[in-house]
């Protein structure tokens, strides 16, 4: 069974940073592409960044890019997001995705709040 | 903002049908393949379609989707009340090199 794991969510002030985990198993995490979706308080999903399966391609939605950080460590069958410089609009729950091998999502972690407020 | 419009709202009777559009361009649904996710409330969400028409198992056949140019449309038959959700669709934008989900439709049960 697949199970995508989220940690690390929490309180953060404007201009601070935080690093999202997420901790995959019950599948071959080094042959997908994973994924970051966030959705904020009563807003639809918007996708954030994903990686590729040896890390060495990454997108980025334009509102995150030089702030946001997608990185994956195989050997620990891992997912991480480091947010730097965050801000108010960058409240939201964080879900981490299994990419399908086409192009959709096809995993999702339960989510984990980050929330940016003085 | 996104970029695939979709209808607020839809609603119907237990047991009737719903069409949900979801409406983008050539660079993202005209050219790609569309998903579709339905999220219960409370819950992360689960893939309902991905391939434009195809279901993951464990997904009953009371949900379709179809492709026609920058469009899609997900059919829901025999309403439930365990149908009401909010629902996306889903493509990946190669002008954008981003995935984009479109802006979400509520699904009431009446």
């Amino acid at each position: 069974e697949v199970q995508l794991v989220e940690s690390g969510g929490g309180l953060v002030q404007p201009g601070g940073s935080l690093r999202l985990s997420c901790a995959a198993s019950g599948f071959t995490f080094s042959s997908y592409w994973m994924s970051w979706v966030r959705q904020a308080p009563g807003k639809g999903l918007e996708w954030v960044a994903n990686i590729k399966e040896d890390g060495s391609e990454k997108y980025y939605v334009d509102s995150v890019k030089g702030r946001l950080t997608i990185s994956r460590d195989n050997a620990k069958n891992s997912l991480y997001l480091q947010m730097n410089s965050l801000r108010a609009e960058d409240t939201a729950v964080y879900y981490c995705a299994r990419d399908c091998l086409s192009t959709c999502v096809d995993h999702w972690g339960q989510g984990t709040l980050v929330t940016v407020s003085s | 903002q996104s970029v695939l419009t979709q209808p607020p709202s839809v609603s119907a009777a237990p047991g009737q049908k719903v069409t949900i559009s979801c409406s983008g361009s050539s660079s993202n649904i005209g050219n790609n393949y569309v998903s579709w996710y339905q999220q219960l409330p409370g819950t992360a969400p689960k893939l309902l379609i991905y391939d434009n028409n195809k279901r993951p198992s464990g997904i009953p056949d009371r949900f379709s989707g179809s492709k026609s140019g920058t469009s899609a449309t997900l059919g829901i038959t025999g309403l439930q009340t365990g149908d009401e959700a909010d629902y996306y669709c889903g493509a990946w934008d190669s002008s954008l090199s981003v995935y984009v989900f479109g802006t979400g439709t509520k699904v009431t049960v009446l």
